[in-house]
């Protein structure tokens, strides 16, 4: 069965601060995927990361993917308010054997202070 | 540009009652899914359908029925809702299920669901 786990699942953060959160699967999959959510709202798609080593940035955030260690990180640059909001990753699941199903993480709900 | 819409926004429903959630995408995707989101759980797939004239359980396919009603609609049924079932529900639609295509799911913006 896979399993997905983000860490940290809350995260308080200054503003102007650096972190990381982490995404780990337990089975080889291709695709993996980060999602916003902020509250009350639907889930937007932030990076679709396709193979070993890639990284992909938007503004502040950044993405990367090491398959061989199963492992996503979301990386967060001199964080603004802005970026508050649940964060989700998520990996091809193949569930019932077709591909194209998520299997989603907790989430990790950020929250950015002045 | 609609995306993914879904109705009703909200519902209250008595123990027992029945209702269906509607979901319909203008993107001409062929795969859709419903989730449900609990709080510290995530989403989790209820059904899917791959492509139009199918149909597949998820994760937690307990409770509800699906119909995938042509290649736009796809629609979730409670046949006697229960407590349990109270949960935020997102439909969604991709591309392509299967390939090596990016896949990325679009979100419709969820169904509020309380069951008393």
């Amino acid at each position: 069965e896979l399993k997905v786990e983000q860490n940290p699942l809350f995260l308080s953060m200054q503003e102007g601060k650096n972190y990381t959160i982490y995404c780990n699967y337990s089975t080889t999959s291709d695709r993996l995927y980060w999602y916003r959510q902020d509250p009350g709202k639907s889930l937007e798609s932030l990076f679709v990361l396709l193979s070993n080593g890639a990284v992909k940035q938007e503004g502040r955030l950044m993405a990367s993917l090491d398959t061989k260690a199963r492992l996503s990180t979301l990386h967060i640059t001199a964080a603004v308010h802005d970026l508050s909001a649940t964060y989700f990753c998520a990996v091809d699941g193949g569930y019932g054997g077709s591909q194209g199903n998520l299997i989603f993480g907790k989430g990790t709900k950020l929250s950015v202070k002045p | 540009n609609a995306g993914v819409t879904q109705t009703p926004k909200f519902q209250v429903l008595k123990t027992g009652q029945s209702m269906t959630l509607q979901c319909a995408q203008d993107m001409n995707h062929n795969s859709m899914y419903w989730y449900r989101q609990d709080p510290g759980m995530g989403l989790r797939l209820i059904y899917y359908s791959a492509s139009e004239g199918t149909t597949d359980k998820g994760e937690v396919p307990n409770g509800y029925n699906v119909s995938r009603l042509n290649k736009r609609e796809f629609s979730l049924r409670l046949e006697s809702a229960a407590p349990s079932q109270t949960s935020v529900y997102f439909c969604a639609s991709s591309e392509v299920a299967g390939t090596l295509a990016k896949n990325i799911q679009y979100f419709g913006a969820g169904t509020r669901l309380s069951v008393l």
